[in-house]
């Protein structure tokens, strides 16, 4: 079985681009998790979506926002960049949202800000 | 909020050494915790997680227990490998409605031959 795969695996854009990042999760995974891992530091929660829904943000501003799409696939969206959006982008998808439910996580998608 | 603190890196070892992964946590519910390890240019693999207290979690050789009076949950593992040569995070979960991976900063171990 496919795991989770995240396009592209590495980009560059320029101050103040916009950016669209795409999530593919395991196959009958319902909630996909975005992650942002700057370089020397553990990965910080952006977002949680269950079934197509947002279930929780974490502590990013207006410019990152994100959905899922029926097929459980999800795109995380990075507006106005900033040189400290450079960071590795990792996408965790699980069976379901509740307690103890171990997450998957693809390859990521590094993005460098120039 | 919720927390975790790994000693910092690198740690260096020679193959066949003992190796010892401090953890501690703070959390403001009932955590389930992990080890994560990420090897360079990949994702996260998960190693290991327990989700109670004095529940032990092991995996590939590395073991780690969850105690709840010290807040802890070090990663130990008898004779490491070159192949282990990674960074290692330590990571819980609490639900609250949903549940969310919090991370510690993470912990590059170097192997030599």
């Amino acid at each position: 079985d496919a795991g989770v795969t995240q396009s592209p695996t590495h980009l560059i854009k320029t101050r103040g681009q916009q950016v669209t990042l795409r999530c593919s999760p395991i196959s009958g995974h319902k909630s996909v998790s975005w992650y942002q891992q700057v370089l020397g530091q553990g990965p910080q929660f952006i977002f949680q979506y269950y079934e197509k829904e947002e279930r929780g943000r974490g502590n990013f501003p207006d410019r990152f926002s994100a959905r899922q799409f029926p097929n459980y696939s999800s795109e995380l969206n990075v507006n106005a960049l900033l040189l400290g959006d450079s960071a590795l982008y990792l996408c965790a998808s699980s069976p379901r949202t509740g307690g103890n439910t171990e997450a998957f996580f693809g390859q990521g998608t590094r993005l460098t800000v120039v | 909020g919720d927390s975790v603190t790994q000693m910092e890196g690198p740690v260096t070892l020679s193959e066949e050494a003992f190796l010892t992964i401090n953890c501690t946590y703070t959390a403001t519910g009932y955590p389930s915790l992990f080890w994560y390890v990420q090897y360079p240019g990949e994702g996260l693999q998960l190693l290991l997680k327990a989700t109670k207290a004095d529940d032990k979690g092991s995996n590939k050789g590395f073991e780690a227990t969850y105690r709840k009076e010290t807040t802890s949950f070090h990663l130990e593992k008898g004779s490491v490998q070159v192949s282990d040569s990674a960074v290692y995070f330590c990571a819980l979960s609490v639900y609250s409605g949903y549940s969310t991976l919090t991370f510690g900063k993470g912990t590059m171990l170097l192997v030599s031959p």
